[in-house]
C-alpha cells in the first residue's frame, strides 16, 4: 500500500521560500512507471498542478507555467521521498499543498493521481 | 477561471441519481484521458474514475464516467448521504503542456 507523508512548515512570510517534503513508502521515488507530482487547492484558484519529477533512465521535471520560475521538485533517493521549494511567495500562494503520485504503463500525461498525501495548509503572512 | 467547467454545485435526494458535467476542449478532454476525484469534507481528493471510464479497485460500481466529444460525465446512482463533498475533473492539456482541473462541483444529498 503506498502512502505519502507530507511535513514542512504551516506559516511562510512573503518574498520567503515555501518548502515542503513528501515522504514515500510502498513505492520507490526512482520508479520507472511513476512521476511524482505537487498540486495545491485554494479558494480562488481551486485545484492547481504545480509540477512533477519523475525517472527514466534519467531525472525529468515538469512545471506549470504558473510558478515554473518559482518552483523547483526534488528527488532526495537516499530518503526516498521529494520535495517542493517554491521562492518569492506572496499571499497568493497560500493554500493546502498536495503531493500526488501518477503511476502506470501509459505515457506519463495519461496517469491519474491515484496516491494522494494528507495535505499541508500554508499560509502566506508576515 | 478554471480550464475544464463544471457546474458549482448539484443537489440530489438519496437513491436518486445524478450526472455531473465537465466541459473542454480540443487539446484537453478532446485529446486526453479524462480522470475524476472526489473530495469529502476535510480530506485529500480521491481518485474515483480514470482514463474516462475505468474504475479503481474498490471504487463501487454507483460511480461510472462518460467521454464525448470535448466533454466529460460523472455518473452517480444510489446517492448516499457519504457522497457528499466536492467533485472535480482532471485531464492533460496537449496545448498547455499541464494538467489542468475543473472547478469542482459540491453535491449536496438531501
Amino acid at each position: 500500500q503506498v502512502q505519502l507523508q507530507q511535513s514542512g512548515p504551516g506559516l511562510v512570510k512573503p518574498s520567503q521560500t515555501l518548502s515542503l517534503t513528501c515522504a514515500i513508502s510502498g513505492d520507490s521515488v526512482s520508479s520507472n512507471s511513476a512521476a511524482w507530482n505537487w498540486i495545491r487547492q485554494s479558494p480562488s484558484r481551486g485545484l492547481e498542478w504545480l509540477g512533477r519529477t519523475y525517472y527514466r533512465s534519467k531525472w525529468f521535471n515538469d512545471y506549470a507555467v504558473s510558478v515554473k520560475t518559482r518552483a523547483t521538485i526534488n528527488p532526495d533517493t537516499s530518503k526516498n521521498h521529494f520535495s517542493l521549494h517554491l521562492t518569492s511567495v506572496t499571499p497568493e500562494d497560500t493554500a493546502v499543498y498536495y503531493c500526488a503520485r501518477a503511476d502506470g504503463l501509459l505515457p506519463l500525461n495519461y496517469l491519474p493521481f491515484d496516491y494522494w498525501g494528507q495535505g499541508t495548509l500554508v499560509t502566506v503572512s508576515s | 477561471q478554471s480550464v475544464l467547467t463544471q457546474p458549482p454545485s448539484m443537489s440530489a435526494a438519496p437513491g436518486q441519481k445524478v450526472t455531473i458535467s465537465c466541459s473542454g476542449s480540443s487539446p484537453n478532454i478532446g485529446y486526453n484521458y479524462v480522470s475524476w476525484y472526489q473530495q469529502l469534507p476535510g480530506t485529500a481528493p480521491k481518485l474515483l474514475i480514470y482514463h474516462n471510464n475505468i474504475r479503481p479497485s474498490g471504487i463501487p460500481d454507483r460511480f461510472s464516467g462518460s467521454r464525448s466529444g470535448t466533454s466529460a460525465t460523472l455518473g452517480i446512482t444510489g446517492l448516499q448521504t457519504g457522497d457528499e463533498g466536492e467533485y472535480y475533473c482532471g485531464t492533460w492539456d496537449s496545448g498547455l503542456s499541464e494538467v489542468v482541473f475543473g472547478g469542482g462541483t459540491k453535491l449536496t444529498v438531501l
